[in-house]
C-alpha cells in the first residue's frame, strides 16, 4: 500500500536561512509525488508535482524538490525562507494502482522566525 | 478559470442532523475527490467520482456518501452526525486520467456539529 511520511511536524527557520521539509513514500510502482502548502483557513495550493521526468523539480514560490529513488524520499527545499511561507506543507504520493486517489502525509507546519 | 469552489464555507449542524456539502470543479475536469480533514487524523480520503460514477471509496463509514452530476458538479452528504464529524471537508478536482494529474482543491467547507 502506499504511505507517506514526513517526519517533522514542526519546523522552524530564521528568515533567509535554508528550509527542508521531509518525505518518504513508499509504493510498489513508480510513484507520482506532490508538495502541497495550506495557509490558515484555505484549501491546498500545488507547490510542485514530480511525475518521473526530471528529478529535480522547481515549483512556484522558490521552492524545489528532489526524487530520490534509492531514499524513496522527495524532500522539499527553499533556499531562503520568507515570513509568507509560515504553513502547513504536505506531501502526497499517487500511482497508477490507486487511479486517482492521493495519500498524504500528515503535514508540517513551518514557522519562520523573524 | 475559475477554481474549484464549496458551498457553504462554515456549516453548524447539531447531532443527529443530515449535511449536505457541494463542490463545483474547474470547468472541464470530471474528476472530483473529497477529503476530510481534522487535526487528530490530519487529511483523510472519502471518495472519488469520475463521469457520474464513484471510482474510489477511502474507509468511512456509509454515513459518509456522494454523487456527481452530469455537470462533474458533485455533492457529498452526511447522516445521522456524530460530534466526531466536525471538520474541514475538502473538494479537489483533477482532469480525467490517474495518477499523474494533480489535485485542485477547494477552499473547504467547515463543519461544526454540536
Amino acid at each position: 500500500a502506499q504511505s507517506v511520511t514526513q517526519l517533522g511536524s514542526h519546523v522552524s527557520v530564521s528568515e533567509g536561512a535554508l528550509v527542508l521539509l521531509r518525505c518518504n513514500y513508499s509504493s510498489s510502482v513508480p510513484p507520482y509525488l506532490f508538495w502541497y502548502v495550506q495557509y490558515p483557513n484555505q484549501g491546498l495550493q500545488l507547490l510542485l508535482k514530480y511525475t518521473s521526468a526530471a528529478t529535480l523539480v522547481k515549483g512556484i514560490n522558490g521552492f524545489e524538490a528532489e526524487f530520490k529513488k534509492s531514499e524513496t524520499s522527495f524532500h522539499l527545499t527553499k533556499p531562503s525562507a520568507h515570513m509568507s511561507d509560515a504553513a502547513e506543507y504536505f506531501c502526497a504520493v499517487s500511482d497508477v494502482n490507486t487511479g486517482n486517489q492521493f495519500y498524504f502525509g500528515t503535514g508540517t507546519s513551518l514557522t519562520v522566525i523573524p | 478559470k475559475a477554481g474549484v469552489t464549496q458551498t457553504p464555507r462554515y456549516l453548524i449542524k447539531t447531532r443527529g442532523q443530515q449535511v449536505t456539502l457541494s463542490c463545483s470543479p474547474i470547468s472541464g475536469h470530471r474528476s472530483v475527490s473529497w477529503y476530510q480533514q481534522t487535526p487528530g487524523q490530519g487529511l483523510q480520503f472519502l471518495f472519488e467520482y469520475f463521469s457520474e460514477t464513484q471510482r474510489n471509496k477511502g474507509n468511512f463509514p456509509g454515513r459518509f456518501s456522494g454523487r456527481q452530476f452530469s455537470n462533474s458538479r458533485s455533492e457529498m452528504n452526511v447522516s445521522t452526525l456524530e460530534l466526531g464529524d466536525s471538520a474541514l471537508y475538502l473538494c479537489a478536482s483533477s482532469p480525467a486520467g490517474t495518477g499523474n494529474y494533480e489535485q485542485y482543491f477547494g477552499p473547504g467547507t467547515r463543519l461544526t456539529v454540536t
